[in-house]
């Protein structure tokens, strides 16, 4: 599985775009790159994939460097239902093993 | 409606006794895993299975057993063998294809004293 690293936190203004980093340098050439959050006491959600280019859907934006070693996931405007804790996980070929880091706790003040 | 359920919400046990959790889906799903959060911790993957009657390992499978006997549902048991089985269990399934999404029911609190 390839290792990822991400903040452990990050804090952000209500109406302001957040951008939450992920390096995954030991990613290989055919492995998705998937965003979930994680509100208090639920379940994780599906945010957004992608495998090379950068990819948008309607909850956010995902941007992917061009070594894929990094990628972005990128809040419009964050807003208070958006505070979770966000990972970033690459999904190998190799199984259909889905693996979580620590994530990105995201705090949005009002 | 198509999902992922998992039952009960809250679970007591008390110690030494194997307790067994469901998770259930409807979405045609290959894949089928189990997780473990403690509070403040990231999901820990138990075990995950691809297919029927075939599972495997995940990073902390001691103490714990599944089966998979019908594509839509996969049991998780924890036994009296688990140290320290107190947490949040949450389940999960997915196609097999990279790029589709995971879809995880609301997780089950066991408490065991």
């Amino acid at each position: 599985d390839a290792k990822t690293t991400q903040p452990n936190s990050m804090e952000s203004n209500e109406e302001e775009p957040v951008h939450l980093p992920c390096n995954h340098s030991t990613i290989s050439g055919t492995d998705y790159i998937h965003w979930y959050r994680q509100l208090p006491s639920q379940g994780p959600e599906y945010v957004i994939h992608g495998l090379t280019s950068n990819v948008n859907n309607r909850m956010a934006s995902l941007a992917i460097a061009e070594d894929r070693k990094s990628s972005t996931l990128i809040l419009h405007r964050a807003t208070l239902r958006d505070a979770a804790v966000y990972y970033c996980i690459p999904l190998s070929a190799s199984g259909s093993r889905l693996t979580f880091g620590e994530g990105t706790q995201l705090t949005v003040n009002p | 409606d198509g999902g992922i359920t998992q039952s009960p919400k809250y679970l007591f046990r008390k110690e030494g006794q194997n307790v067994t959790l469901s998770c259930e889906q409807n979405l045609n799903h290959d894949a089928m895993y189990w997780y473990r959060q403690d509070p403040g911790q990231g999901l820990r993957l138990i075990y995950y299975s691809q297919i029927v009657n075939d599972f495997q390992k995940g990073d902390i499978a001691e103490g714990y057993s599944v089966s998979r006997e019908k594509k839509e549902s996969f049991p998780l048991t924890v036994t009296s063998a688990q140290k320290n089985p107190t947490a949040f269990y949450l389940c999960a399934s997915k196609m097999f294809e990279l790029n589709t999404e995971a879809f995880f029911g609301q997780g089950t609190r066991l408490t065991v004293v």
